[in-house]
C-alpha cells in the first residue's frame, strides 16, 4: 500500500468551475503538506505549503489539511485554462525527503 | 535570482554507458534532493544531500547509482552502466537552510534521460 494516495483523475472542468483535488495518507508522522503544479515536461512548482490542520488560502487556491482523517485537499476557485496541469500532493516528516502522490491531471476547458 | 539549474536538459545514452546529471541549487540553499519520475508516475525520492554529506540515500538503488554534493560546484547524480529501465526524468530540488527546518523544496526543470 502506498503511503500517499491521490485521486488519479484525469479531471476535466469548464472554465470558472471550482476544482477539488484530494490526497489521503497512512503515515501519521507526516507533518508538512505541500501542493505542486507541474506543466508538461517541466519541473514541479510549489503552490501551497501547510504545517497544521486547517485551511490556508492564497488567492484562488485553498489548501485544507485534516490530520485526524489523514486527508488533504486543494481547492481552486474560478478555474482558468492556464490552471490545466498535473497537481501533485507531497508530504514530509522531519526527515526532509518528500513523499509524493502520483498526481491528478486537470484540464480546464474555455 | 536564478532558480535551480539542471544540466543537461536531455541526455541520451546507450546501454552500458555512464550518465552524469548536474544540479546547481538556488543561491543560499545548502540542501539538495534528487527525485526520479517515471512516465505516468509521481516523483520518487532518491537521495538527500547537504554540502559534502549524504543525509538520506534510502531511495537510491543499491547498485550503479551514486550522488555527491561537493564543497564547491554542483551536485552530481551518477548512473553507471545504464539500462533501459533508467530512462526517466530526474529532478533536483533545493531548500533553504533554516532552523527549525522548513521543507518546501524548489525544483529544477529536470534532466530527461533516454537509454537506447
Amino acid at each position: 500500500q502506498k503511503e500517499v494516495e491521490q485521486d488519479p483523475g484525469p479531471l476535466s472542468v469548464p472554465e470558472g468551475a471550482i476544482v477539488s483535488l484530494n490526497c489521503t495518507y497512512s503515515n501519521s508522522a507526516f507533518q508538512y503538506f505541500m501542493w505542486y503544479r507541474q506543466y508538461s515536461r517541466k519541473g514541479p512548482e510549489l503552490l501551497m505549503y501547510t504545517y497544521s490542520s486547517g485551511n490556508k488560502e492564497d488567492g484562488r487556491f485553498t489548501a485544507q489539511v485534516d490530520k485526524s482523517s489523514k486527508y488533504i485537499s486543494l481547492f481552486i476557485r474560478d478555474s482558468q485554462p492556464s490552471d490545466s496541469a498535473t497537481y501533485l500532493c507531497a508530504m514530509n516528516t522531519n526527515a526532509g525527503k518528500s513523499t509524493f502522490g502520483d498526481g491528478t491531471t486537470l484540464t480546464v476547458k474555455p | 535570482n536564478a532558480g535551480v539549474m539542471q544540466n543537461p536538459r536531455h541526455l541520451v545514452r546507450r546501454r552500458g554507458q555512464e550518465a552524469r546529471l548536474r544540479c546547481s541549487p538556488m543561491k543560499g540553499h545548502s540542501h539538495v534532493y534528487w527525485y526520479r519520475q517515471l512516465p505516468e508516475e509521481g516523483l520518487k525520492f532518491m537521495v538527500y544531500l547537504q554540502k559534502e554529506n549524504i543525509i538520506d540515500e534510502s531511495g537510491m538503488p543499491k547498485e550503479r547509482f551514486s550522488a555527491e554534493f561537493p564543497k564547491e560546484g554542483p551536485s552530481i547524480l551518477r548512473i553507471q552502466q545504464v539500462v533501459r529501465g533508467d530512462s526517466a526524468a530526474y529532478f533536483c530540488a533545493s531548500s533553504p537552510r533554516r532552523d527549525p527546518a522548513l521543507y518546501e523544496q524548489y525544483f529544477g526543470p529536470g534532466t530527461r534521460l533516454t537509454v537506447t
